[in-house]
């Protein structure tokens, strides 16, 4: 049981270059998140899918675009990087109850600088 | 929606000391609240969480933290800081109830040092 798996663990782009993050977690978890950590910012919400198949906005979107996969995937992208997106990417999961209580299981993070 | 506010970012406290680091909440109804830890260049690990089933939450490592709603406090304690607790810590409230509740809202983190 792994938990919630991200590759890369860092990653170096140029600004215009593009990539995609990836995530996967083996919880069976209906859930998942993509967070950003930035230094005296705590994280905050880039994208988050409910459930299989749906995906919405969070505090944070512009500059990314996401897809949820399958029920164990969840993907960020950066389409034309910038270096105001050099940041350290969480992505996150849980069985997601409605009353709020639910755990987030996050991953190890990946740590992008865009030059 | 509900905000957290966490009052100091760094602490330093001698090992064997108390750790107390503080947390203020904002909402006009009795939130679900909890503290993650973060150690350096890993991700975010959950320590305790409260759910109005009890004020006092005990979590992992000897942490433990009291709701008290005529505060609007969450604050996390330890009776005898130890090496390993050297981390970041972060508070953290589900904006909102019911559908969309579990869209979380961190604090902006709470450095701890221990000194040997």
């Amino acid at each position: 049981n792994a938990g919630v798996t991200q590759t890369p663990k860092f990653q170096v782009l140029k600004t215009g270059q593009s990539m995609t993050l990836q995530c996967a977690q083996d919880m069976n978890h209906n859930s998942m998140y993509w967070y950003r950590q930035d230094p005296g910012m705590g994280l905050r919400l880039i994208y988050y899918s409910a459930s299989e198949g749906t995906t919405d906005k969070g505090e944070v979107p512009n500059g990314y675009n996401v897809s949820r996969l399958n029920k164990r995937e969840f993907s960020l992208r950066l389409e034309s990087a910038a270096p105001s997106q050099t940041s350290v990417y969480f992505c996150a999961s849980s069985e997601a109850g409605p009353s709020g209580t639910d755990t987030q299981y996050f991953g190890p993070g990946t740590r992008l600088t865009v030059l | 929606a509900q905000s957290v506010t966490q009052l100091d970012s760094h602490v330093s406290v001698s090992e064997g000391t108390p750790v107390l680091l503080r947390c203020n909440y904002s909402s006009s109804y009795s939130p679900s609240l909890f503290w993650y830890v973060q150690h350096p260049n890993k991700g975010l690990q959950l320590l305790l969480k409260y759910t109005s089933a009890a004020t006092l939450v005990k979590g992992i490592n000897g942490f433990e933290a009291e709701f008290k709603k005529s505060e609007t406090s969450f604050h996390l304690t330890k009776p005898s800081a130890h090496m390993s607790d050297a981390a970041e810590y972060f508070c953290v409230a589900p904006q909102g109830s019911g559908a969309g509740s579990y869209q979380l809202t961190f604090g902006k983190g709470t450095k701890l040092s221990v000194i040997p």
